[in-house]
């Protein structure tokens, strides 16, 4: 069963710092690997999505790299800012039964 | 606007009362999915759909039901709620070619409360 671990559970930084939150999971067939920014209360924004043969992708001051093989991502976030200031959650799409399987998240804050 | 549209965004009811929460995507997707979300247990799957008429499980489908009679809707049906089926819900879809998948879409959240 896939397991999604995403470390620290909790960040807060001074504004402008680069950071990295961290997403590990246990089952690599996957068909890709996405990123998500959910504001208190409301729904999911994808951010990046990597597809399984892709190693990067990148939006603006968002980095997403994939390790497949070791079961890894990492999503860089370049010279912070408050309203960056929201929880992060990764999620890997399983090949077997087409599953979406969400990590618990990083709470980020930001400060201004 | 490319959206999925969820109705409605609040809802109070009752043990036992039948509920309908609808979900609706205008971008052609044949992927939907619904989510729960709760405290401490985060997103956590009810039911999918590949595409029309076509339905499966997710990892938390008891006391759920779900149709896909029409590509652009996929609504979650509970017969009998019960005050454990409070709880944040999402509806998401996205496109599906092959086996390449763009970005889950999701609507803004159903926040359902049984007592």
């Amino acid at each position: 069963k896939q397991e999604v671990t995403q470390i620290p559970a909790a960040l807060s930084v001074p504004e402008g710092e680069n950071l990295v939150l961290n997403c590990s999971f246990t089952d690599s067939a996957i068909y890709n690997l996405q990123w998500f920014r959910q504001d208190p209360g409301k729904g999911l924004t994808s951010l990046l999505l990597i597809q399984s043969s892709q190693r990067e992708q990148t939006s603006g001051r968002l980095n997403a790299s994939l390790d497949k093989s070791s079961g890894r991502s990492t999503l860089y976030i370049a010279a912070s800012q408050p309203g960056d200031s929201a929880t992060y959650l990764c999620a890997p799409l399983q090949t077997g039964g087409f599953k979406t399987i969400f990590g618990a998240g990083t709470r980020l804050f930001v400060k201004a | 606007e490319a959206q999925v549209t969820q109705n409605p965004r609040y809802l109070i009811t009752v043990t036992g009362k039948k509920l309908t929460v609808t979900c609706s995507q205008n971008m052609n997707h044949e992927y939907m999915s619904w989510y729960r979300q709760d405290p401490g247990l985060g997103l956590r799957q009810i039911y999918y759909s590949m595409n029309v008429e076509v339905t499966d499980k997710g990892d938390v489908p008891e006391g759920y039901k779900v149709s896909r009679k029409e590509k652009r809707n996929f609504p979650l049906i509970l017969e009998s709620p019960s005050p454990n089926q409070t709880s944040l819900y999402f509806c998401a879809s996205s496109l599906r070619r092959a086996q390449l998948y763009s970005p889950l879409h999701f609507g803004n959240g159903t926040r359902l409360t049984v007592t």
